[in-house]
């Protein structure tokens, strides 16, 4: 079974800061991948996803993630943090060549991100 | 553009009564539908997925049901709560397998 793991529960940056937030998966096959932002009492927004090709990949809001199979990781990074990137941050694992439809995702428990002016 | 609903954003219920969360999706047809449910420190948990009318696939054995009356809409239900259903509860879409999940803005339970 997949699993994804997010060894940083929580996280304070300086703002203007450079930030790089952790994810490991598990999985037998190059998996699909994610990064949602949740904000407080919100739904998730997608930051960026990984289906194949580059490894390093661009979202929104200045954040980029580099897919690195010989690690299992997909970590997160911006070079310059906001206090507006105040957050939880969650990493996501799906599996690829499902049948019948169908994506079902495994999430890590989050990151909460703290920013100090 | 598509768009997701859920109603209603905050709840209270006392232990044993009824649930029932309603999520709507706008703008597609024949989305894929999630029900997700989110406890403090626990990440997100898988709940209920289906991928058409009445195609309901269980992820988790549980208090809860839920089912899919329209294409787009569908409904997260309990005849009795119990206080470990009180969290955080999100519903999400995507078209296909594999594509990108988007989701609502999320229903707040707490159950006492």
């Amino acid at each position: 079974a997949q699993s994804v793991t997010q060894p940083d529960i929580h996280i304070t940056v300086s703002e203007g800061a450079s930030l790089e937030l952790r994810c490991n998966y598990s999985y037998g096959a190059t998996p699909y991948l994610f990064w949602y932002v949740q904000s407080p009492g919100q739904g998730l927004q997608l930051l960026l996803k990984y289906f194949s090709g580059d490894t390093l990949v661009q979202g929104i809001k200045g954040f980029e993630a580099e897919f690195k199979r010989s690690q299992s990781s997909f970590n997160l990074r911006k070079p310059s943090v906001h206090w507006s990137d105040a957050a939880e941050y969650f990493c996501a694992v799906g599996r690829r060549g499902l049948t019948g439809g169908g994506n079902k995702l495994t999430f890590g428990t989050g990151t909460q991100l703290k920013v100090e002016l | 553009s598509q768009t997701i609903h859920q109603w209603p954003a905050t709840l209270v219920q006392p232990v044993g009564s009824p649930l029932s969360l309603e999520c709507t999706v706008e703008g597609t047809s024949n989305p894929n539908l999630y029900w997700y449910r989110q406890a403090a420190g626990r990440g997100l948990q898988l709940l209920f997925y289906s991928v058409g009318i009445g195609q309901i696939s269980s992820e988790v054995p549980q208090n809860l049901s839920a089912s899919r009356p329209q294409d787009r809409q569908f409904i997260l239900s309990s005849k009795k709560l119990l206080l470990s259903d009180s969290g955080f509860y999100l519903c999400a879409w995507n078209k296909g397998s594999g594509e990108t999940q988007y989701f609502g803005p999320g229903t707040r339970l707490l159950v006492l």
